[in-house]
């Protein structure tokens, strides 16, 4: 079946550096990929997200990269805050176009 | 707007014993979703309604059922609580399908154990 996957559950960095988190899924026909945010005892929050149509797309202080050969994507946090130590989510549209499928998360701890 | 509102937002259930999640939202969306999050995993879908009257099973369905009979509303029914169903469980909206680009705003959850 259909799958998110994860390549590091958990991350530590000082604050100011750059993180990176990764993802990889299995349906090389998803169309639609998104980045959420989740603090502790919250519901996710939306951060940034990409269309297949795109390689890269920026916001502010964030960078998602789209690998569609090799179905990988990435999230990159610039000049990591304190407040950005929470889970990450990379989010997958399923095959037929009418959810998300979720991965694991990754922890994010920014220390300063 | 208040966006997408869960109650309650813990519960402890005795085994057998059933309850109702409720979730509701205001920013007219017409696709709704039910996930639930066990420790150090993802979430995992349980059923989605794409509009009022229309509901559908995602992949986690069993021991769950659900109602949609008006835009807003989107409750989930726990019929025989089993502490398989310990959980947190989210809701969330949309405006359209996440085919067309459009992603989720989630409820800030609620945090069921049963016992």
């Amino acid at each position: 079946g259909e799958s998110v996957g994860l390549h590091l559950p958990t991350l530590s960095v000082q604050e100011g550096d750059n993180s990176i988190i990764n993802c990889a899924y299995s349906n090389s026909a998803s169309d639609y990929f998104i980045w959420y945010k989740q603090e502790s005892g919250k519901g996710p929050q939306f951060i940034i997200d990409i269309r297949s149509n795109m390689d890269k797309r920026q916001g502010q202080r964030v960078t998602v990269l789209l690998n569609k050969t090799v179905k990988h994507l990435s999230l990159q946090i610039a000049a990591t805050q304190p407040g950005d130590s929470a889970v990450y989510f990379c989010a997958v549209q399923n095959q037929a176009g009418t959810a998300l499928i979720f991965g694991k998360g990754t922890t994010l701890s920014v220390s300063s | 707007n208040a966006g997408v509102t869960q109650t309650p937002k813990f519960r402890i259930l005795k085994i057998g014993q059933s309850m109702t999640l409720q979730c509701t939202q205001d920013m007219n969306h017409n696709y709704m979703y039910w996930y639930r999050q066990d420790p150090g995993m993802g979430l995992k879908l349980i059923y989605y309604s794409v509009g009022a009257g229309i509901t559908d099973k995602g992949e986690v369905p069993n021991g769950y059922n659900v109602s949609r009979s008006t835009t807003e509303d989107f409750p989930l029914r726990l019929e025989l609580a089993a502490p398989s169903q310990t959980s947190v469980y989210f809701c969330a909206s949309s405006y359209s399908n996440v085919g067309q680009g459009y992603g989720y705003t989630f409820g800030s959850g609620t945090r069921l154990t049963v016992v």
